[in-house]
């Protein structure tokens, strides 16, 4: 099992640039979700998701998209890229509800705005 | 937003001894509590989701404990092995699907 994909690994925007993080899974989980981390602090709910279809936001959604049209995909797009949303973004899912089941992270996105 | 707190930040460990870090976190409207290890140019790698008061979970060296009444939860690692060098996050589920994450305990295991 490839577990969660995420694409890519590191990427260089400029500001007022658009892009689009891609993350998928296969296994089978309703419940994904974008974390970003930032230096100091813990990591940060952007977006989630508890079924496709159905997204909602985080802790920190400003300036993100979500869709989830398929139980295997969950894209995270930055509509203009500022240098505050440099981060390493992570997708994790879970098999059902976090009360129950730990996530499985994707090895992270490293994103550089400049 | 609530606030999910770890202690220490880092942690130096000879090998071979055993230690234990702390999560803290309020106690009203609790649902269940996250540990992860995360090493080094890795991603988090789920250890335990704990829901009872008084729940103790055990994976190999490492336990945990919680007491939701009193807010808070403990990590164990016994004879401690360089490949336990990693920071451990905690995070507490507050509602659906959002887990609010501590900053970490940084251990590293000295040989």
């Amino acid at each position: 099992n490839a577990g969660v994909t995420q694409t890519p690994k590191f990427q260089v925007l400029k500001t007022g640039q658009s892009m689009t993080l891609q993350c998928a899974q296969d296994m089978n989980h309703e419940y994904m979700s974008w974390y970003r981390q930032d230096p100091g602090m813990g990591l940060r709910l952007i977006h989630y998701s508890v079924g496709a279809g159905i997204t909602d936001q985080g802790e920190v959604p400003n300036g993100y998209n979500v869709s989830r049209s398929t139980t295997e995909d969950f894209p995270l797009r930055l509509l203009s890229a500022a240098p505050s949303q440099t981060s390493v973004y992570f997708c994790a899912s879970s098999l059902a509800g976090t009360a129950r089941y730990g996530y499985t992270f994707g090895s992270g996105t490293r994103l550089t705005v400049v | 937003i609530l606030n999910v707190e770890q202690s220490p930040q880092s942690l130096h460990v000879q090998e071979g001894d055993s230690t234990n870090f702390t999560c803290s976190f309020p106690s009203s409207n609790f649902y269940a509590l996250h540990w992860y290890r995360w090493e080094t140019a890795k991603s988090p790698e789920a250890l335990f989701v704990m829901t009872l008061n008084g729940d103790e979970k055990k994976k190999g060296r490492i336990s945990a404990t919680l007491n939701t009444k009193e807010g808070y939860s403990y990590l164990y690692i016994k004879g401690s092995q360089p490949e336990d060098s990693a920071t451990y996050l905690c995070a507490l589920v507050q509602g659906a699907q959002k887990l609010v994450f501590g900053q970490g305990t940084r251990l590293t295991i000295n040989p």
